[in-house]
């Protein structure tokens, strides 16, 4: 049970290129979310989904897109990357149901650096 | 709309010492509250939460934080610090019900001291 991972790890981009993130999760939960983390900013909600087949924005959605194609994957693009989206990027997911409902599993992170 | 407020970014305790991290919350119906931990170049990890059952909520590592209605604060301690505890913590708010999301506060680094 592997829980929620990111890939990559870590990316360097240059002003303009895109690329995507990518997050999956093992524990068949319904939710999903994308967080940018920044110094003394704490974090911030990019988007999230409820369900396969659903994306939602949240705090900080421009430049940003997403997709859920799969319940278990959660694809955040960046289609012309800005030194501004300098940041560590965290994935969650959350179950709907139970005890521990709405606590969220946060992956390892991915460490983003425009120049 | 739900918000939370965590006072001070570094707090700084001996080994040893009490550790108390204030939050404060504020939000129209009475929420969910959270305090997850950062651990360095990690993800956050969750500590404790509060569902509306017991106002007392203990968590792993020996911390616990005490809901408290009339003063909309859910403050995290632990009687006595270990080095292993420091880290960056976070305290975190959800509206009961539907899809709302959790906010997060800032964060407060927890600096320990030999």
């Amino acid at each position: 049970n592997a829980g929620v991972t990111q890939t990559p790890k870590f990316r360097v981009l240059k002003t303009g290129q895109s690329m995507t993130l990518l997050c999956a999760q093992d524990m068949n939960h319904e939710y999903m979310y994308w967080y940018r983390q920044d110094p003394g900013m704490g974090l911030r909600l990019i988007h999230y989904s409820v369900g396969e087949g659903t994306t939602a924005k949240g705090e900080v959605p421009d430049g940003y897109n997403v997709s859920r194609l799969k319940k278990q994957n959660f694809l955040l693009g960046l289609e012309s990357a800005a030194p501004s989206q300098t940041s560590v990027y965290f994935c969650a997911s959350s179950d709907t149901s139970g005890r521990w409902s709405y606590e969220q599993y946060f992956g390892p992170g991915t460490r983003l650096t425009v120049t | 709309a739900q918000s939370v407020t965590q006072l001070g970014s570094h707090v700084s305790v001996s080994e040893g010492a009490l550790v108390l991290l204030r939050c404060n919350y504020s939000s129209s119906v009475p929420p969910y509250l959270f305090w997850y931990v950062q651990y360095p170049n990690q993800g956050l990890q969750l500590l404790l939460k509060y569902t509306s059952a017991a106002t007392l909520v203990k968590g792993i590592n020996g911390f616990e934080a005490e809901f408290k209605k009339s003063e909309t604060s859910f403050h995290l301690t632990k009687p006595s610090a270990h080095m292993s505890d420091a880290a960056e913590y976070f305290c975190a708010v959800k509206k009961i019900g539907g899809y709302s999301t959790l906010t997060f506060g800032k964060g407060t680094m927890l600096l320990v001291s030999p």
